[in-house]
């Protein structure tokens, strides 16, 4: 079965330092999907970023960057430069790529940047 | 341009009564879900269509049936609403795996 780990349910961070968010998972699954959502007090989930279990490198985009250690079964959110605008519930979801194409979400991190 | 909308952002009613909630995409995406979001955050799958039919139903209350008229649109009706149907109701769409599912505004049911 499926399982998203994220074991920081709060974090608080200076502008424009560099965070981590965390994300482990476990499937038995070879091949899947691993994303990062970002959903801020307005309510809407908004797509960060994208890995895939076969991608060699780790992906990203823009400020984002995804530290992909598939050993370790870990797929951590790296926000550099951090705004106040990164002030937002963050969640890691996978999906496996047999079988439904559902996500599964992790339990979400609640990030504040304080000015 | 909306990817994903729903109808409506909000919806208050009492116990007992019946709502729908609508979900249009024009992404051209061939899968549809729906999620939940209860108070603590916390999001499920509910269904999932894919090209008008239904390919994940997880473990939902037959209360809940979501209907899918063409590959654009997927609606959810649930009868007789109850007090822990309160949540915030997700509508999302995909192309064929892999990448990513993107997400409608949700819906904020308040069930009294």
């Amino acid at each position: 079965a499926q399982k998203i780990t994220q074991t920081q349910p709060g974090m608080f961070v200076q502008e424009k330092e560099a965070v981590t968010l965390d994300c482990t998972y476990d499937t038995s699954d070879p091949s899947y999907g691993l994303f990062w959502y970002k959903q801020p007090s307005s309510g809407e989930m908004i797509f960060l970023i994208y890995q895939g279990s076969y991608d060699q490198q780790n992906a990203t985009e823009g400020r984002y960057s995804l530290n992909f250690q598939k050993a370790r079964k870990s797929a951590n959110l790296v926000i550099s430069a951090s705004q106040l605008g990164d002030s937002a519930m963050y969640f890691c979801a996978m999906r496996e790529s047999q079988g439904a194409q559902k996500l599964v979400f992790g339990q979400g991190t609640r990030l504040t940047i304080n000015p | 341009d909306t990817a994903v909308s729903q109808t409506p952002k909000y919806l208050v009613t009492q116990m007992g009564n019946d709502k729908s909630i609508k979900c249009e995409q024009n992404l051209g995406h061939d899968t549809m879900y729906w999620y939940k979001q209860d108070s603590k955050k916390f999001l499920k799958i509910m269904f999932s269509y894919n090209n008008k039919e239904l390919i994940i139903n997880e473990t939902v209350p037959n209360r809940f049936s979501p209907k899918s008229p063409d590959k654009a649109h997927l609606n959810l009706h649930i009868n007789s609403l109850e007090l822990g149907d309160s949540a915030v109701y997700f509508c999302a769409s995909s192309q064929d795996r892999p990448g990513p599912q993107y997400f409608g505004p949700g819906t904020r049911l308040t069930v009294l």
